[in-house]
């Protein structure tokens, strides 16, 4: 296990409405990434969180929006939820300063938009 | 063009072959470069980083051409449980945004 936890593991919305994600990252990791990633597909990079400040993002639009907390821990929010929306969203904590690079990813929400 | 863009397999092997997975990247600034293997429903694990002179772990080898802007895996004396999508990973901008290749897929059969 990672130690990276993510909630909830499945959900199911309709278009148009709001959603929150939330990532717990593993202890000493101050860095969290999300990822969109389609069935078939790669994930897709959305944005990064160091320090509680967005530090990069991706080719997301505006409605995709998120927080990161002095534990640490992160919210993905999604406005106006779309049908393509649908997707496994992920997130992934590292520690910046390891040099590493090494990502460890939570087992991931599971997005339905109906 | 694609940021990072792989083989898109699938790859159906037999046990004990040997299996090459590439991946080429459009970034000549990129600086770090991993391998990562997702299982079906799983999220991604490290497999292993890929490093200018190549790296070795047991079975596997990554290798790296900067100068083609080209990573490479391979998988010798393949097993049942190597089964699974192979992701190649580049790091863009070398702040850790990391981008993900769509993956390729291994199956090895008995």
């Amino acid at each position: 296990e990672t130690g990276v936890t993510q909630s909830p593991t499945h959900l199911i919305k309709t278009r148009g409405q709001q959603v929150t994600l939330r990532c717990s990252s593993q202890s000493g990791h101050n860095t969290v990434s999300w990822y969109q990633q389609a069935l078939g597909q790669g994930p897709q990079f959305i944005f990064q969180y160091y320090r509680e400040e967005e530090n990069g993002r991706g080719n997301f639009p505006p409605r995709f929006s998120g927080l990161q907390f002095p534990n640490y821990s992160s919210e993905l929010n999604v406005n106006a939820l779309e049908l393509d929306d649908s997707a496994l969203y992920l997130c992934a904590s590292l520690r910046a300063a390891s040099g590493s690079g090494e990502q460890f990813f939570g087992p991931g929400t599971r997005l339905t938009v109906l | 063009r694609k940021e990072v863009e792989q083989d898109p397999g699938p790859f159906n092997v037999p046990e004990g072959a040997t299996v090459a997975f590439n991946c080429t990247y459009s970034n000549s600034a990129s600086q770090s470069f991993f391998w990562y293997r997702q299982d079906c429903r799983k999220e991604p694990k490290l497999l292993m980083s890929v490093y200018s002179s190549g790296n070795e772990d047991g079975r596997f080898t990554a290798q790296l051409n900067r100068a083609s802007q080209y990573i490479s895996l391979l998988i010798r004396d393949s097993k049942l449980s190597d089964s699974a999508t192979y992701l190649c990973v580049v790091n863009v901008n070398n702040n850790n945004d990391m981008r993900f290749g769509a993956g390729t897929r291994l199956t090895v059969k008995p």
